[in-house]
């Protein structure tokens, strides 16, 4: 079975820096792209960056470069997303999601994570 | 960004009847090179992740009953379903990945 399994829930405070996780089995994790979505009640749904686990090669959406690193371990078919220093209005639910067709990110998302819920509180 | 948008943002259902959301984009979604259209549509069942459902304008994702539908052209689309059941309560959210980021519309509450 495809699946991806994402770490638990967070809570930190600001400034500190936080990864979460995305374990991907069930496919070759090499020759998929793997992307980050967050979720907010003000926001809805954002895409935020997207990995090809293959060589590394890496897309940010705008609004999120420089503010996360995606990553990924093709040792452990895992995915990462982190922060070097967190900010309250990083709260909010994040995604992982694989597209259906390998070697393409212009594709639909047909594999979700469970969400990792992030939260940023004093 | 190309700019997604729903209505309605609300939609009271009745088992057995059917339902349509609309979604409209900034610009076409029409790809030149392939004649398709990048355009899809996601249901976010309360408490879980969001699913696909239908792709690329009017392909039923694996698993998806065939009382949903998808229809449109260039900017505007519509998600049909017919008999709605009791599962079929959430968030409806249309998606473009015409261009990266893809982006979201706003999401179609659909409760009964």
């Amino acid at each position: 079975e495809v699946q991806l399994v994402q770490s638990g829930a967070e809570v930190k405070k600001p400034g500190e820096s936080l990864k979460i996780s995305c374990k991907a089995s069930g496919y070759s994790f090499a020759n998929y792209w793997i992307g980050w979505v967050r979720q907010t009640p003000g926001k809805g749904l954002e895409w935020m960056a997207i990995i090809y686990p293959g060589d590394s090669d890496t897309r940010y959406s705008p609004s999120f470069e420089g503010q996360v690193t995606i990553s990924a371990d093709k040792s452990t078919a895992t995915a990462y997303l982190q922060w070097s220093r967190l900010k309250a209005s990083d709260t909010a639910m994040y995604f992982c999601a694989r597209p259906m067709y390998s070697g393409t990110y212009y594709s639909s998302f047909d594999i979700w994570g469970q969400g990792t819920m992030v939260t940023i509180s004093s | 960004d190309i700019v997604m948008t729903q209505t309605p943002l609300s939609l009271p259902v009745t088992p057995g009847e059917s339902a349509s959301i609309s979604c409209r984009s900034s610009q076409s979604l029409l790809e030149s090179d392939g004649g398709y259209t990048s355009l899809d549509w996601y249901l976010q069942k309360p408490g879980q992740s969001p699913q696909l459902l239908i792709y690329t304008l009017s392909y039923r994702a694996s698993g998806v009953p065939d009382r949903f539908s998808g229809s449109g052209s260039g900017t505007d689309f519509t998600l049909k379903i017919s008999r709605v059941e009791a599962e079929d309560v959430g968030v409806y959210y249309c998606m473009q990945r015409m261009e990266f980021p893809g982006t979201f519309g706003p999401g179609t509450r659909v409760d009964l």
